[in-house]
């Protein structure tokens, strides 16, 4: 059975501080690996995708990297705004069609 | 740009009650899905659902739920009998390749 982990649970740090959020699965097979922030009752908003055969994925001031031998993944946010205060899920797909993990998330607060 | 889209975003029903909860996939996408998240707790895979069939379900989808895409734009979730412990946000999710896209989603509450 999948089970995703993130560290930190909870990140406080001052604005244009660059950070790393972390997360490990236990399961090495996988499909692909997604990241997503999720503001306060609302939605998922998908922030990158690294497919399985990759090894990193960037977007602005987001890069994501996988790990798969060793089951971790690493979202890297530079500079980082107030704006990027948010949750940040870890969502394993173990398969194309099927079933995906998530983690509890890393509840970031970016101060100004 | 093209969202998923769900309504209700709010549904309060009684327990025992019968409940729908309807999506709008991104048009051009093939593969759709159900989670849930009650508050305070990690997002939940239900189901997956690909070309009019379930593809993969969790211990969770039991005979109370049931999904449907009745026509070619909606898909829809149902459980027959709610309970107390229904009470969560429910997303719906599609994607076209590999990436998800996500509802902003419908909270239900069973009192």
């Amino acid at each position: 059975k999948q089970e995703v982990t993130q560290i930190p649970a909870a990140l406080s740090v001052p604005e244009g501080e660059n950070l790393v959020l972390n997360c490990s699965f236990t399961d090495s097979a996988i499909y692909n690996l997604q990241w997503f922030r999720q503001d306060p009752g609302k939605g998922l908003t998908s922030l990158l995708l690294i497919q399985s055969s990759q090894r990193e994925q960037t977007s602005g001031r987001l890069n994501a990297s996988l790990d798969k031998s060793s089951g971790r993944s690493t979202l890297y946010i530079a500079a980082s705004q107030p704006g990027d205060s948010a949750t940040y899920l870890c969502a394993v797909h173990n398969t194309n069609a099927g079933k995906s993990t998530f983690g509890d998330g890393t509840t970031l607060t970016v101060k100004p | 740009e093209p969202e998923v889209t769900q309504t209700p975003s709010h549904q309060v029903t009684q327990m025992g009650q019968e409940v729908i909860l309807r999506c709008v996939p991104i048009s051009n996408h093939l593969y759709f899905y159900w989670y849930r998240q009650i508050l305070g707790q990690k997002v939940e895979f239900l189901v997956s659902f690909y070309n009019n069939e379930i593809s993969e379900k969790s211990e969770i989808f039991d005979d109370q739920f049931s999904v449907e895409r009745p026509d070619g734009s909606n898909f829809t979730l149902k459980i027959r009998s709610t309970k107390l412990e229904d009470s969560a946000m429910y997303f719906c999710a599609s994607r076209p390749g590999y990436e998800q896209y996500f509802g902003p989603g419908t909270r239900l509450t069973v009192t």
